[in-house]
């Protein structure tokens, strides 16, 4: 069965302060690996995906890098803007749905 | 390019009621897939529909219901609706025939079950 656990839950940064969330993951064969941003209320807005190890994208303040188990966002110089809950997903070969872990839940205070 | 949007934005149901949330994919999109998602948690699969058949399907029991239309709208049923029904329900849709398989959401649905 196809798992993705995130850490860590939550994270409080002070602008500026760089980070690094991880997405650990086991899969029956991977077809990709995907990275979301989620505001509260809000549906999650699609941020990266990656499909194989080694793999690396890029967007403004955010790096997304994916292994054979795990995926690290990076956020370098955090803005407060930045402040949201990111959610991992893997979709395996076998199927279309999309295997979601719990979310880390970032503040970025100024 | 419009985006996927659903209706309503919020709803709020008595126990045993039936409910029926509505998606449209964003443009050029054939596949539509639904979530739920109980507050502090991930999204949960509960079904896709690729061009208006059923092509999978998560954990949930079958008063949880879906159609798809045509024009490659949705629409998502929940009869005899439970007290853990209560959730933010969310639509996604992608293009089912490209190699690109990235999912769009919309904004969801907020459903109160009292």
């Amino acid at each position: 069965e196809d798992q993705v656990t995130q850490s860590p839950e939550a994270l409080r940064l002070q602008e500026g302060e760089s980070s690094s969330l991880n997405c650990s993951y086991t899969v029956s064969g991977l077809r990709g690996l995907f990275w979301y941003r989620q505001d509260p209320g809000k549906g999650p807005e699609f941020l990266f995906t990656l499909y194989s190890a080694g793999e690396e994208k890029e967007k403004e303040r955010l790096k997304a890098t994916l292994t054979k188990k795990e995926s690290f966002l990076h956020i370098t110089a955090p803005k407060p803007e930045d402040s949201a809950t990111y959610l991992c997903a893997v979709q395996s070969n076998s199927g279309y749905a999309l295997n979601f872990g719990k979310g880390t839940s970032l503040l970025v205070t100024p | 390019e419009t985006g996927v949007t659903q209706s309503p934005t919020h709803l709020i149901k008595t126990r045993g009621q039936q409910v029926t949330l509505r998606c449209s994919s964003q443009s050029g999109h054939n596949t539509v897939s639904w979530y739920q998602q109980a507050l502090g948690q991930g999204p949960q699969f509960i079904f896709q529909y690729y061009r208006e058949e059923e092509n999978g399907r998560g954990n949930f029991p079958p008063r949880f219901s879906g159609l798809q239309f045509p024009n490659y709208s949705s629409e998502l049923n929940v009869n005899a609706l439970e007290l853990d029904d209560s959730a933010l329900y969310l639509c996604a849709s992608s293009d089912g025939q490209s190699s690109n398989t990235e999912a769009f959401f919309g904004q969801g649905t907020r459903l109160t079950v009292v």
